[in-house]
């Protein structure tokens, strides 16, 4: 079935650090992909988006390539910030579903330190 | 302001003791769900409902009802409560319109089930 698997956390780093949290998918047809974070205390909110092979979504400084070749959309930021603590989650949009049904990952917590 | 709520934000209950976690949200979505969050396992999907009157099973139903009447409302319903389902929970609402299908969530309700 669908599924998509990310790395481990929790990731900490120091403030201005490059980050990359590694996301692959496995799934029939052409789904879109998502990166949803979560701040403590809060609801998931989306943070990019890609539907399409070869699509780069970005926001905020991160960004994130949709590679079917590879079956993945790996979430990068040049240089994080105490700010960006939160929960990160990659998803796809399941096609088999019409698209209705999402699957995430199991979570990624990043840390970064002042 | 486009949004979802969920009430209540906390509860705590007893065994047994029948309860209903509401969600509202004002952007004339046709798609709602909702999820647990549980550590090391991500979000999981219970129900979701494509309109009104129509819902299906997610990937964890067991324990839980909905029922969509109004298309705004989709209240999640423990009929029999158990310690198991102690969890964050998540409502969400998203539109095919873009055809991406990006979900916006509720702040969350956590749960507690002695």
């Amino acid at each position: 079935g669908n599924s998509v698997t990310q790395m481990e956390g929790p990731v900490t780093l120091s403030e201005e650090a490059f980050l990359t949290i590694n996301c692959t998918y496995t799934a029939t047809g052409y789904p879109s992909l998502f990166w949803y974070v979560q701040y403590p205390g809060e609801g998931l909110q989306l943070l990019l988006k890609a539907t399409k092979a070869d699509d780069k979504g970005s926001n905020k400084g991160f960004e994130a390539t949709y590679r079917k070749e590879t079956t993945s959309f790996h979430l990068e930021k040049g240089s994080v910030q105490v700010s960006d603590s939160a929960v990160y989650f990659c998803a796809l949009s399941d096609p088999t579903s019409g698209g209705f049904k999402t699957i995430f990952g199991a979570g990624t917590r990043l840390f970064v330190k002042a | 302001e486009a949004q979802v709520t969920q009430n209540p934000r906390y509860l705590i209950t007893v065994t047994g003791k029948k309860l209903t976690v509401t969600c509202s949200q004002n952007m004339n979505h046709e798609y709602m769900s909702w999820y647990r969050q549980d550590p090391g396992l991500g979000l999981r999907q219970i129900y979701y409902s494509m309109n009104v009157e129509v819902t299906d099973k997610g990937d964890v139903p067991e324990g839980y009802k909905v029922s969509r009447k109004e298309k705004r409302n989709f209240p999640l319903i423990l009929e029999s409560p158990s310690p198991n389902q102690t969890s964050l929970y998540f409502c969400a609402s998203s539109s095919p319109g873009r055809s991406s299908y990006e979900q916006y969530f509720g702040p969350g309700t956590r749960l507690t089930v002695t």
